[in-house]
């Protein structure tokens, strides 16, 4: 149980254009949905928690202008990179809590590998 | 505010040789432990966590933890090390909020 999922796993795209990264919870709702940027060999930095129907809380010194977070539904949020940029190169993971887990753990998705041109 | 501590950036071991990941925490509330593992260009797997209760927790892959509160530590162990747990660990808490330390990578040699 607890799976999550990515899409896509790799992309690549040209400089100026925008990415949208999916990320589900296949076998349960989701309360929040976290989005992390990985730079290699580096730990994870927290970019934005969502919350199903509500603005998104972005970390400090993340554009929520660049980085838009969608979270429509309790299985759903997406991350939109708008105006891609090649130091925009990184990988991003999703990951998601229960609904009613007050531990917080949180189960994550297998990351999105973005390379901009 | 929270902290985790991981003094070990890179630990390299001998197959079938045992190992301990260091872990320690800072937090003025009540926390929950958590390792995650991460292989190479993949997400991350909840390894094991500690919420309350026994001390020493397990994973089914036989890697354990022990909760120490008066060291304030949640390090790792495994007897006996394969050539696949080469990855990166991480050491995590939540309390306040969800804090992740910097990582260990543990290496597996032949």
């Amino acid at each position: 149980g607890a799976v999550v999922s990515q899409h896509p796993s790799r992309v690549i795209c040209k400089s100026g254009t925008s990415v949208k990264i999916e990320c589900r919870s296949l076998d349960f709702q989701a309360t929040t949905m976290f989005w992390y940027r990985q730079f290699p060999k580096q730990s994870l930095m927290l970019m934005a928690t969502s919350n199903e129907g509500s603005k998104a809380t972005y970390e400090q010194g993340v554009e929520k202008d660049k980085f838009l977070i969608n979270h429509a539904s309790l299985t759903l949020s997406t991350l939109t990179v708008t105006s891609a940029h090649p130091e925009d190169s990184s990988f991003y993971i999703c990951s998601a809590t229960l609904a009613g887990d007050s531990t917080d753990t949180q189960y994550f998705g297998p990351g999105t590998r973005l390379t901009v041109l | 505010a929270q902290s985790v501590t991981q003094l070990d950036s890179q630990v390299p071991v001998f197959e079938e040789a045992p190992v301990e990941l260091r872990c320690n925490y800072s937090s003025s509330v009540s926390v929950y432990l958590f390792w995650y593992v991460q292989y190479p260009n993949q997400g991350l797997q909840l390894l094991l966590k500690y919420l309350s209760g026994s001390t020493l927790v397990k994973s089914i892959n036989g890697f354990e933890a022990e909760f120490n509160k008066s060291q304030t530590s949640f390090h790792l162990r495994k007897p006996s090390v394969h050539i696949s747990d080469t990855a990166e660990y991480f050491c995590a808490v939540s309390g306040q909020n969800f804090v992740f330390g910097p990582g260990t990578r543990l290496s597996v040699l032949p």
